[in-house]
């Protein structure tokens, strides 16, 4: 079946890049998505690239996409404190959307 | 803004108790889902349905059933609570917008605790 595969942690210092990335199986997948979830919250929606695109940028975030090896990855330049959270990868494949298990990012002052 | 509303934040049920799990969109959104959140395993698709009175299995229905009279709410139901059924569940919601780009709209969450 569908898989979405991410790292579990990310550390990072204030101002600095963060990087985080997400491999996935489906070969039919036409959306994918970036979700952030901060404390005791649900997820919301951060960006999501059509699977015709390499890249996709909006403010502090850039989103790549490598359609040949499947990995996605989210980059989020000069990274705030209230960027910590846990952010998930999605994969729209046939009839629904499949999440990876969530990178948590801290961000150290 | 779309809100996804669940009634309970924080909910503690015994083993064996039948537990319903509400949720509540106010958007006139067609698609609504629920999943489970546990940690290392990230988000799981339980149930799903696209329209009144429709419902299909997700990843792991086995030990839930849902509900859907109306548009606006989606109930999952948890016939004979056990402790493996602990979880963070969240419900989202989706307009039926092109087939193939679908934005959830999640609610803040239901942390069940089954003793």
């Amino acid at each position: 079946g569908e898989d979405v595969e991410q790292s579990l942690f990310l550390s990072v210092r204030e101002g600095d890049s963060s990087v985080i990335n997400c491999t996935y199986t489906d070969s039919s997948s036409t959306y994918l998505y970036w979700y952030k979830q901060e404390p005791g919250a649900g997820l919301q929606l951060l960006t999501y690239i059509f699977s015709n695109m390499d890249m996709k940028q909006d403010q502090r975030l850039t989103v790549l996409l490598n359609k040949k090896d499947k990995h996605l990855s989210l980059r989020i330049a000069d990274t705030q404190t209230g960027d910590s959270a846990i952010y998930f990868c999605g994969s729209r494949g046939f009839q629904k959307l499949v999440f990876g298990t969530g990178t948590r990012l801290l961000v150290s002052p | 803004d779309v809100k996804v509303t669940q009634s309970s934040r924080y909910l503690v049920k015994r083993t064996g108790e039948k537990v319903f799990l509400e949720c509540v969109q106010d958007m006139d959104h067609e698609n609504m889902f629920w999943y489970r959140q546990d940690p290392g395993l990230g988000l799981r698709l339980i149930y799903f349905s696209y329209d009144v009175k429709m419902k299909e299995k997700g990843d792991i229905p086995e030990g839930y059933s849902v509900s859907r009279e109306k548009k606006e709410r989606f109930s999952l139901i948890l016939e004979s609570a056990s402790t493996n059924q602990t979880s963070m569940y969240l419900c989202a919601s989706s307009p039926r917008g092109p087939a193939t780009n679908e934005k959830l709209f999640f609610g803040s969450g239901t942390q069940l605790s089954v003793l």
